[in-house]
């Protein structure tokens, strides 16, 4: 059972723009959002994170929205760069639980 | 640091054989993790040790699949017979124990294996 759901699977965004990826999740006991950053050939990287007591957070030019009565979240790249062309995987972990359910990615392409 | 280490980095085998891949985590963490990667299942969570000992296995996909973690510097994963079907990328991951602010996992740069 698939428990965090991700969307869009592909995503094409020029220069500039804002590339927004979206989470939704279904089990309440949900405490820890994590989103990782892919490049090929490479491994995950831990890119960015949020608990559920705040509804934003922003690290340079990217940011994470909360709905915790959606029960969704939402990954912002503002003034996306060619370098930030990877997969991007959503997550959710509960209680200090170190196993984390990741989505199942989205393949971001900045173009020039 | 050097980081989550993996080896081999390509392995290719032929169905029935047996395949061990290599796992060393990164100083200091506590716990150790085994993915999966394919494009049809994503990023699927296989096994997971604390300071040594596995916590949940019930990603194993079956008893073909084994984990071990003789010492806190190094960890194995199993797979005998090896079938076509358990082509993907194996990535290893470690991190810090509670306490810490989140619980960020380290991925290794993965095994890619290919089964003929």
């Amino acid at each position: 059972q698939q428990q965090v759901k991700q969307s869009p699977q592909s995503l094409i965004v020029q220069k500039g723009g804002i590339s927004i990826i979206n989470c939704a999740y279904e089990n309440t006991a949900f405490d820890y959002f994590p989103w990782y950053q892919q490049f090929p050939g490479k491994g995950p990287a831990l890119l960015i994170a949020i608990r559920p007591d705040v509804s934003e957070k922003k690290e340079g030019r990217f940011t994470i929205s909360f709905n915790k009565s959606a029960k969704q979240f939402s990954l912002h790249i503002m003034d996306s760069q060619p370098g930030d062309s990877a997969t991007y995987f959503c997550a959710a972990s509960s209680g200090g639980y170190q196993k984390v359910t990741f989505g199942t990615g989205t393949k971001l392409q900045v173009i020039p | 640091d050097a980081g989550v280490i993996q080896s081999p980095r390509h392995e290719v085998t032929e169905m029935g054989q047996e395949v061990t891949l290599r796992c060393k985590p990164i100083s200091g963490h506590d716990y150790l993790f085994w993915y999966r990667q394919t494009m049809m299942r994503g990023l699927e969570l296989l096994i997971y040790f604390n300071n040594n000992v596995p916590i949940d296995d019930s990603g194993m996909p079956e008893d073909r699949f084994s984990a071990k973690m003789p010492n806190a510097s190094f960890s194995t994963l199993k797979i005998q017979p090896s079938e076509p079907r358990d082509s993907a990328v194996y990535f290893c991951a470690s991190s810090l124990g509670p306490g810490t602010s989140f619980y960020e996992q380290f991925f290794g740069p993965g095994t890619r294996l290919t089964v003929l």
